[in-house]
């Protein structure tokens, strides 16, 4: 099956704690992302990181950090959650320009 | 930088009616122009795509853009109450795979 794939489904911590959620595309992309979509369902990109080259959105915090082993993975760390993090975070593959981006089921972080 | 805007927020439509959703951009270069739809715990799924100005109709839906407007927008025929979802434009241009803008989305309620 070729898809977006993302693990766990939902995580839930304390503030203060670190968390990985991690993605894996079988789409043979070349691009992937990772999204923030908070309870308003609104859509902010996060990063975007293209043959080793990584994007990062100027106002995502800096506790956040992508982590990517290959062009099929990008996993997302965040060190020290904070309230404000509770989310669903969306991770998403793009082969080219002109083409659509694939979305994966998204990881639900709830901060306690 | 792009800013995509989309209307109405929400709509409510009877089971049969027509849907209509409406988004504008502001960067003239865009190129690629998305309709994306998420229903409840799902990740966003494309819908339909449209890259030149005129209609493109896929069964029950027809996208419309319009460059020198700045808009693009999504009609829906016979709406089902499976349409009920979450419906995102989405705004690419060619350079930058940062390049990738999403509207806030309608909530589309399709009423039996």
């Amino acid at each position: 099956e070729t898809a977006v794939f993302q693990t766990p489904n939902y995580h839930v911590t304390q503030v203060g704690n670190e968390v990985s959620f991690n993605c894996k595309q079988t789409l043979g992309h070349d691009t992937m992302y990772w999204y923030k979509q908070d309870s308003k369902k609104l859509l902010k990109i996060m990063f975007s990181y293209n043959n080793k080259q990584l994007i990062v959105n100027e106002t995502v915090p800096r506790r956040f950090s992508p982590q990517s082993s290959d062009k099929a993975h990008l996993n997302l760390r965040i060190k020290s959650v904070e309230p404000e993090d509770s989310a669903v975070y969306l991770c998403a593959s793009r082969r080219d320009w002109a083409y659509e981006q694939y979305f994966g089921p998204g990881t639900r972080l709830t901060v306690l | 930088q792009q800013k995509v805007q989309q209307s109405p927020e929400s709509l409510i439509v009877p089971e049969g009616g027509m849907a209509s959703l409406n988004c504008t951009f502001s960067d003239r270069n865009s190129q690629y122009f998305w309709w994306y739809r998420q229903h409840s715990g799902e990740g966003p799924k494309a819908l339909m795509s449209i890259f030149s100005n005129g209609d493109k109709k896929e069964g029950r839906f027809t996208a419309h853009l319009n460059k020198a407007s700045l808009h693009v927008s999504l009609h829906i025929k016979d709406s089902q109450p499976s349409d009920s979802a979450l419906y995102f434009c989405a705004v690419s241009g060619n350079t930058g795979y940062q390049n990738f803008y999403f509207g806030k989305g309608t909530s589309l309620t399709v009423i039996p």
